[in-house]
């Protein structure tokens, strides 16, 4: 497609149970980030993909969190066993690597909307 | 990672000329300065960056002082369409490091334009 596709772009579950959101990121794109972002406030930094370099999983907020990127394309972030506190929009966003011409511009998919009861 | 500081919010009147400024006083050498725009329900989408003095394309300007501590985002004549959160961002990249690029999203400006 012509930008990133994040699926579901809504989920409702409950506590306790497992999830797992896709990316899709622009084809060719090295780089890959996942974002958290709660309502009403900013984007906070989950992982970071790059090439076939190991991931900066510093942002990750508890070892419930996961994230994979299966042959330098596709990514899938697991959250295990929920929490309520886990509710956010979860943002995933590729791009070129910064240098020469590329600003390192980041695009943005929609987002997945996931709701903890 | 430099650490930004950014008025949480700034009203403004169609047609004014908007400037956002953003704090970023332990930039490092390779650091480069990027704005993103961010519509409700919506990723955040890319303005402007650059490195020192001043940018300039077809949406806004950016305007960095010679000791690249603060920057400026020029919105010029804005419109109700440009009611948003602004974030100022600030890292380094792959290719002058080799390390990767990851950037940090502060809270942002939350604009609002009325008529």
């Amino acid at each position: 497609g012509a930008g990133v596709s994040q699926s579901p772009s809504n989920k409702v579950t409950e506590k306790g149970k497992d999830v797992e959101l896709r990316c899709d990121p622009i084809s060719g794109h090295t780089a890959l980030y996942w974002y958290r972002q709660s309502l009403g406030q900013g984007l906070e930094f989950l992982i970071y993909f790059q090439g076939n370099s190991a991931p900066d999983k510093s942002g990750l907020p508890s070892d419930r969190f996961s994230a994979e990127r299966t042959g330098g394309s596709v990514s899938t972030l697991t959250i295990q066993r929920t929490q309520q506190e886990d509710s956010a929009v979860y943002l995933c966003a590729s791009s070129f690597p910064f240098g020469g011409p590329n600003t390192g511009e980041l695009f943005f998919g929609e987002g997945s909307r996931l709701t903890v009861l | 990672l430099a650490k930004t500081t950014q008025p949480i919010s700034m009203d403004s009147y169609e047609g004014q000329e908007v400037n956002i400024t953003c704090s970023h006083n332990n930039i490092a050498t390779n650091d480069y300065i990027t704005w993103y725009q961010q519509f409700p329900s919506q990723g955040p989408r890319f303005i402007i960056q650059g490195y020192k003095t001043k940018v300039t394309n077809e949406v806004a300007s950016l305007f960095i002082p010679a000791d690249r501590k603060s920057s400026t985002l020029s919105l010029p004549r804005v419109s109700l369409s440009d009611t948003a959160v602004y974030y100022c961002l600030v890292g380094d990249g792959a290719g002058l490091t080799g390390g990767g690029n990851k950037l940090t999203f502060g809270t942002g400006t939350q604009l609002k334009v009325e008529l």
